[in-house]
């Protein structure tokens, strides 16, 4: 199976401020064919069930404030929050699909400091 | 809009089997896999596999596999997972979620397995 490693594990940043979270995976996500890396990011805040934000690790959802955004490709990865809102207080999580055995990054939790 | 609702909390006894439901609404079921993932209180998330309900095809995380059956009624656009031999350790909120492309756009509310005897 691809392993998918966050980090960091938690951090907290100031209202407005840019969150930066890293996955990383144990093989490249990247379908050379068609040139699309195979990762998505979730949010999920406390008692909801997880919400796409990003696929092919830069395509936001529809919906998705463009404060959110992706970036990188093979096996390095980042889910970036450009000035952080308090209704961004949530568990991040990458998760790959490009093998038929889907799995998901560790998770990053996000506070305000 | 797409909607999965999902059947509601069971206790289950150790060794014993439960089986959950998800009912898609809002888009063409057999078009979209459906897909099962789990979360232990206060854990990450699990995969734990896919079915697609066009075919009944499905793909199971090796971690699951001849403990975990996907089905689907497609008259009903429906999903079911059933998990047998419980232990305690899967206590866990269960949930379906429809993917695109292996993205998962659309998720279920959840639904809670306690396993206690």
């Amino acid at each position: 199976d691809i392993v998918m490693t966050q980090s960091p594990d938690s951090l907290a940043v100031s209202l407005g401020e840019r969150a930066t979270i890293n996955c990383k995976s144990s093989q490249s996500v990247l379908y050379t064919s068609n040139n699309k890396n195979y990762l998505a990011w979730y949010q999920q805040k406390p008692g909801q069930p997880p919400k796409l934000l990003i696929y092919w690790a830069s395509t936001r959802e529809s919906g998705v404030p463009d404060r959110f955004s992706g970036s990188g490709s093979g096996t390095d990865f980042i889910l970036t929050i450009s000035s952080l809102q308090a209704e961004d207080v949530a568990v991040y999580y990458c998760q790959q699909y490009y093998s038929t055995s889907r799995t998901f990054g560790q998770g990053t939790k996000v506070e305000i400091k | 809009q797409v909607q999965l609702v999902q059947s509601g909390a069971e206790v289950k006894k150790p060794g014993a089997s439960v089986k959950v439901s998800c009912k898609a609404s809002g888009y063409t079921f057999t078009n979209n896999d459906i897909n099962w993932v789990r979360q232990a209180t206060g854990q990450g998330l699990e995969w734990m596999g896919w079915m697609d309900p066009n075919s009944g095809n499905t793909n199971y995380a090796q971690k699951f596999q001849g403990r975990v059956t996907m089905t689907r009624d497609t008259s009903i656009s429906t999903a079911y997972m059933e998990l047998s031999s419980l232990r305690y350790e899967d206590t866990a909120v269960y949930h379906c979620a429809s993917a695109i492309a292996g993205r998962l756009s659309s998720w279920g509310q959840g639904t809670l397995v306690t396993v206690s005897s």
